[in-house]
């Protein structure tokens, strides 16, 4: 069975460009959580989405959005990036349908670096 | 707030020789404590969990962690470290609650060296 996949794999962008990131959780997973990871430092959460609704906010500024789409992938938008924003994002998926931990284990995918130059 | 702290931020091992990385937790409630390993340019891997079951938690790789409520740790050791395990550990905590179905909190993480 396929993981999480996520895409692009590295990006390089200027600074004040936008960046979508792409997650496909595994198959029959229904939540999908986003964590930000700057060099030297552990996953910070950024969002969570179950069924296309955001379930979780982590304390990041407003030029990070996410959506869901009805097959349970989901977008990272990044607006007007600044140099600090480059970092290893990552996709982690989960059942997500109940607040048990059973449900909410987390499987995460390989990650897309994003620079910002 | 729950928060997971680990002590080192590195840590220098001979082959053959024993591990042991070090996480404090502080939390209001019994939480659900975890091992990753993550090799260079990848993604994370969990080694193990702890969810209120048994104290002495096995997982992959030869690793173990013990939760010990009284010292609020949950330190992550191997008899034996192989050259293969050297990589960055991260502890976290996960939290669910309110709306959120949970969300993970990750310490600092560990580089973990191993010499031959």
């Amino acid at each position: 069975d396929a993981g999480v996949t996520q895409s692009p794999t590295h990006l390089i962008k200027t600074r004040g460009q936008h960046v979508t990131l792409r997650c496909s959780p595994i198959s029959g997973h229904k939540s999908v959580s986003w964590y930000q990871q700057v060099l030297g430092q552990g996953p910070q959460f950024i969002f969570q989405y179950y069924e296309k609704e955001e379930r979780g906010r982590g304390n990041f500024p407003d030029r990070f959005s996410a959506r869901q789409f009805p097959n349970y992938s989901s977008e990272l938008n990044v607006n007007a990036l600044l140099l600090g924003d480059s970092a290893l994002y990552l996709c982690a998926s989960s059942l997500g349908s109940s607040g048990a931990f059973t449900y909410n284990e987390q499987f995460f995918g390989p990650g897309t670096r994003l620079t910002v130059l | 707030a729950q928060s997971v702290t680990q002590l080192d931020s590195h840590v220098s091992v001979s082959e053959g020789t024993p591990v042991l990385l070090r996480c404090n937790y502080s939390s209001s409630y019994s939480p659900s404590l975890f091992w990753y390993v993550q090799h260079p340019n990848k993604g994370l891997q969990l080694l193990l969990k702890y969810t209120s079951a048994a104290t002495l938690v096995k997982g992959i790789n030869g690793f173990e962690a013990e939760f010990k409520k009284s010292e609020t740790s949950f330190h992550l050791t191997k008899p034996s470290a192989h050259m293969s395990d050297a990589a960055e550990y991260f502890c976290a905590h996960f939290k669910a609650g309110g709306t959120s179905y949970g969300k993970l909190t990750f310490g600092q993480g560990t580089i973990l060296t191993v010499h031959p």
